[in-house]
């Protein structure tokens, strides 16, 4: 089983609409979460930074982390078509560096 | 958020040559940055964790006399491809952080795409 799952997709989603993101992880000693949006030939953005269990708000995103379960979610309401991009989930490994979900390409038609 | 800088954006090699990557922090001091690697419709592979002032740690199966990591300075670290060839192709992403490696929030460099002929 890999650390980090999750469905590369691609995702496609009218403008507007509510569109959920997610990982799953196996290693119960995570505690720090992040998304990252990741726009073609580019690096990856952050675009939200979670420390444990719990909800985080910020403008059209939220992230939740539920690590009973071993989910993390990334919500981004009124999507837009500029919201485009693929986008990956990471955990904080034991060495600080990041171990990454394999992306889910989303794609926002007008 | 802070602000890492990568060095060039892209560089098209000759097979045989070697290729310096340069991966700066602008607004912080980092003790520790990572070197990813990414290919075509896949994630980010970890290379190698640089760590300021010592050698750094390669990733299982990435040959540390091929990517010569410096980090010199609390300000940048360097990749250098040595000897490329066709395969090295691919997509390399510098990254950092204030508060790495205690903390997760780490910031990308825009990558630099290396094409070996």
């Amino acid at each position: 089983q890999k650390e980090v799952e999750q469905d590369p997709g691609p995702l496609s989603v009218p403008e507007g609409a509510i569109v959920s993101l997610n990982c799953t992880y196996s290693n119960s000693a995570f505690q720090y979460f992040m998304w990252y949006r990741q726009y073609s030939r580019k690096g990856p953005e952050l675009l939200m930074y979670t420390y444990s269990s719990g909800n985080k708000e910020d403008g059209r995103f939220t992230a939740q982390v539920d690590k009973s379960s071993k989910y993390i979610s990334l919500f981004i309401r009124d999507s837009q078509p500029s919201d485009s991009a693929t986008y990956l989930c990471a955990m904080k490994g034991s060495q600080g560096n990041l171990i990454f979900g394999k992306g889910t390409k989303l794609s926002v038609k007008p | 958020g802070a602000v890492v800088s990568q060095h060039p954006s892209w560089v098209i090699c000759k097979s045989g040559t070697s290729v310096k990557i340069e991966c700066r922090s602008l607004d912080f001091q980092a003790t520790t940055m990572f070197w990813y690697r990414q290919f075509p419709k896949q994630s980010l592979m970890l290379m190698a964790t640089s760590n300021e002032g010592s050698k750094a740690t390669y990733e299982q199966g990435v040959e540390k006399d091929k990517f010569l990591i410096n980090h010199a300075s609390l300000t940048l670290s360097t990749l250098t491809v040595t000897s490329a060839h066709p395969e090295d192709s691919s997509f390399y992403i510098c990254s950092a952080g204030p508060t790495a490696p205690n903390t997760g929030e780490l910031f990308f460099g825009e990558g630099s795409r290396l094409t070996v002929l």
